[in-house]
């Protein structure tokens, strides 16, 4: 069954630096999601992406936030100067018209 | 904006018996989706079921089941013949219809199944 798939599966890096969180959602899917979870609390939407732009973004999406779909097969999320509270599991997901989304693993994001 | 509630942050059950978890959410919507997503310890989010909130009948995923009751916004989700498998974080989801159709979780339950 085909799966999305999210890498590296832990990512540590020191405050400040940028980091990108790669997936690769499944392949004939359109919609495609990134989410957060800060350890212990819940699932949060962050941005959603359709036709090679975002088509909502939540208020944690601010400027230091940026996706891309460069080559039509990955879907990346871009954290620009990161900060602590940025330590989270990221999700990307994705689906089919009308369809439930499919989750990857997820990126566990450390930093220092 | 769409809420989520588990009122349980933590159930047990015994393996074999039979645990329901609850869910209520807010919206003012007609046209919308309701899931459970189940989480183990691997951290992958597994979709456990769902249900279109024009269906009047509950949905049902073999051991899996839901209660939903669209006047009191309530979608619990009942599994049967407990495994120790089940043992996961369960999520209660919610997506509209139509737009980006994000999906709004709530809390999570914890549930621990004892052998």
């Amino acid at each position: 069954e085909p799966e999305v798939t999210q890498t590296p599966s832990h990512q540590v890096t020191q405050m400040g630096q940028e980091v990108i969180l790669r997936c690769v959602p499944i392949s004939n899917h359109l919609y495609f999601y990134w989410y957060r979870q800060i350890l212990g609390q819940k699932v949060e939407f962050l941005v959603s992406f359709y036709n090679n732009e975002i088509s909502e973004k939540s208020e944690i999406f601010d400027d230091q936030f940026s996706v891309e779909r460069p080559d039509g097969s990955n879907f990346t999320l871009k954290i620009r100067s990161t900060k602590l509270e940025d330590s989270a599991m990221y999700f990307c997901a994705s689906r089919q018209g009308g369809q439930p989304q499919h989750f990857g693993d997820g990126t566990r994001l450390s930093i220092l | 904006a769409q809420t989520v509630t588990q009122s349980q942050p933590e159930m047990s059950v015994q393996e074999a018996e039979t645990v329901t978890l609850s869910c209520t959410y807010d919206t003012s919507e007609s046209d919308y989706y309701l899931f459970w997503y189940k989480q183990p310890p691997s951290r992958q989010m597994i979709l456990v079921i769902r249900q279109e909130a024009y269906k009047q009948q509950n949905a049902t995923e073999n051991r899996f089941s839901v209660n939903f009751q669209k006047a009191a916004k309530s979608f619990s989700l009942k599994i049967s013949d407990s495994q120790l498998g089940d043992a996961a974080m369960y999520f209660c989801a919610y997506r509209s219809e139509g737009g980006s159709e994000k999906l709004v979780f709530g809390k999570g339950t914890k549930l621990t199944v004892n052998p």
